[in-house]
């Protein structure tokens, strides 16, 4: 089955904990991206990569760091996480440039 | 369409009946759009996609209509039914992807 999953679903942490978030697509897409969902507003890009070992900022990469070693993970990395990055998560891939396939979200608590 | 605060447009349809979700877009110069579902719980799925130059594209059950001069999106569901429940949001594209907040969509029997 064509998926993309993420680990964990649900995370509670403090403030200024390392965390990573995994995602993984088994669909071989080039382009993935990681967004974050907040009420009110919609989804607002993080990160994105258009291959291995290529990735580049979105719209609020502040914070957040990527990395693409291999073609089906996309993993993100909160180095030092603070309470304005509690949202819930999702990573996308595609073959194109726009988001087909999402998983089903990381909903993170930081306290 | 577009949302304000934090709560969503809410349309409620009653099974079987035809569902017309509407989005207003705000850039002129986009170029694509696509309609995505999220149920509660879940990711956005990909639904349909539509290119500027054209007005209506069709999928299964599924219809966007494509407004330019008014700027305006919609997405018709026929026959809707009980597992189209979910939110439905737009998102137009110029240099990159913007996304709408949504409307929720109530399917009552």
């Amino acid at each position: 089955e064509a998926q993309v999953t993420q680990n964990p679903r649900y995370l509670i942490t403090v403030t200024g904990k390392k965390l990573t978030v995994t995602c993984s697509q088994n669909m071989n897409h080039e382009y993935m991206s990681w967004y974050r969902q907040d009420p009110g507003l919609g989804l607002r890009q993080i990160y994105y990569s258009m291959n291995v070992e290529v990735t580049d900022k979105g719209d609020v990469p502040e914070g957040y760091k990527v990395s693409r070693k291999e073609k089906r993970n996309f993993p993100l990395i909160l180095e030092s996480p603070s309470p304005n990055q509690t949202s819930l998560y999702f990573c996308a891939s595609s073959p194109t440039g726009d988001p087909q396939y999402f998983g089903p979200g990381t909903r993170l608590l930081v306290l | 369409g577009e949302s304000v605060g934090l709560h969503l447009p809410t349309l409620s349809v009653q099974e079987g009946d035809n569902s017309i979700i509407n989005c207003a877009y705000s850039n002129s110069a986009s170029d694509y759009f696509i309609w995505y579902k999220q149920e509660s719980g879940k990711g956005p799925q990909f639904i349909i996609d539509i290119r500027s130059n054209m007005d209506k594209r069709q999928g299964q059950r599924v219809t966007v209509l494509l407004n330019k001069t008014v700027k305006h999106l919609s997405l018709q569901i026929a026959a809707t039914q009980p597992g189209d429940s979910a939110v439905y949001f737009c998102a137009e594209n110029t240099d990159k992807l913007i996304f709408g907040t949504g409307t929720r969509l109530q399917v009552f029997p």
